[in-house]
């Protein structure tokens, strides 16, 4: 299976909202409500941050939330924070016991 | 609040074995609800799920890996651990375990990935 497509990158201003979008295939993201996103610091483990595809574990902020529309899927962070900078992964169950991860995107807050 | 700890060798020669363990705290390595998995990210990339146990010993595993890689769990340690053979530098990684939903249950986050390790580091280098 391949990587999920993911924008390598995504900036907003303090306040503003960004939304990184992860696109993958009838087999994956398209096929199943099992979408996930990952927060990630240098040098630091990744975070869940959104599960099957709205939720939000308990202690993430209501600022992050998912959606999906067909094959992609997508993170909003609205009201951008510069705590939120930081890599973003997203990731699929891909069928047959299987998951499939995104390429990543750095988000910067400008 | 559950833990999970990895450990072992930090430098791996090419076309030798990596082994890992990973130690779970906090917590019950037996519960019904969790498969236990690792993940993990080359430097500078992003991440691919090498493969998961559930407590009796089913596991499943990448298929892009699944000829070199062997996941199992003791349960009595609650530890579980992997190994990956046949290593070149492609396999050089910061290597994670993690805590894989994969059936229904009170707060169960399905098909993810909710509770992770700190990572090490895995160099495969003569």
């Amino acid at each position: 299976q391949s990587a999920l497509t993911q924008p390598p990158s995504a900036s907003g201003s303090p306040g503003q909202s960004v939304t990184i979008s992860c696109t993958g295939t009838s087999s994956d993201v398209g096929g199943y409500n099992y979408v996930s996103w990952y927060q990630q610091y240098p040098g630091k483990a990744p975070k869940l941050m959104i599960y099957e595809v709205i939720k939000r574990p308990s202690g993430v902020p209501d600022r992050f939330s998912g959606s999906k529309s067909g094959n992609t899927a997508s993170l909003t962070v609205s009201g951008l924070q510069a705590e939120d900078e930081a890599d973003y992964y997203c990731s699929s169950y891909a069928g047959s016991n299987n998951y499939v991860f995104g390429t990543g995107t750095k988000v910067t807050v400008l | 609040q559950l833990q999970l700890q990895e450990s072992g060798p930090g430098l791996v020669k090419p076309w030798g074995t990596l082994s890992l363990t990973c130690t779970v705290s906090g917590g019950s390595i037996s519960t019904t609800s969790y498969y236990w998995g690792w993940i993990r990210q080359p430097p500078g990339k992003g991440l691919e799920w090498i493969g998961s146990v559930y407590y009796s010993g089913s596991t499943y595993y990448n298929p892009s890996l699944k000829s070199r890689v062997t996941i199992s769990v003791d349960t009595s340690k609650k530890q579980f651990s992997l190994e990956l053979s046949s290593v070149t530098a492609a396999d050089t990684a910061v290597y994670y375990c993690a805590r894989d939903g994969r059936y229904s249950g009170y707060q169960v986050a399905i098909y993810t990935f909710d509770k992770w390790g700190q990572g090490t580091l895995v160099t495969v280098s003569s």
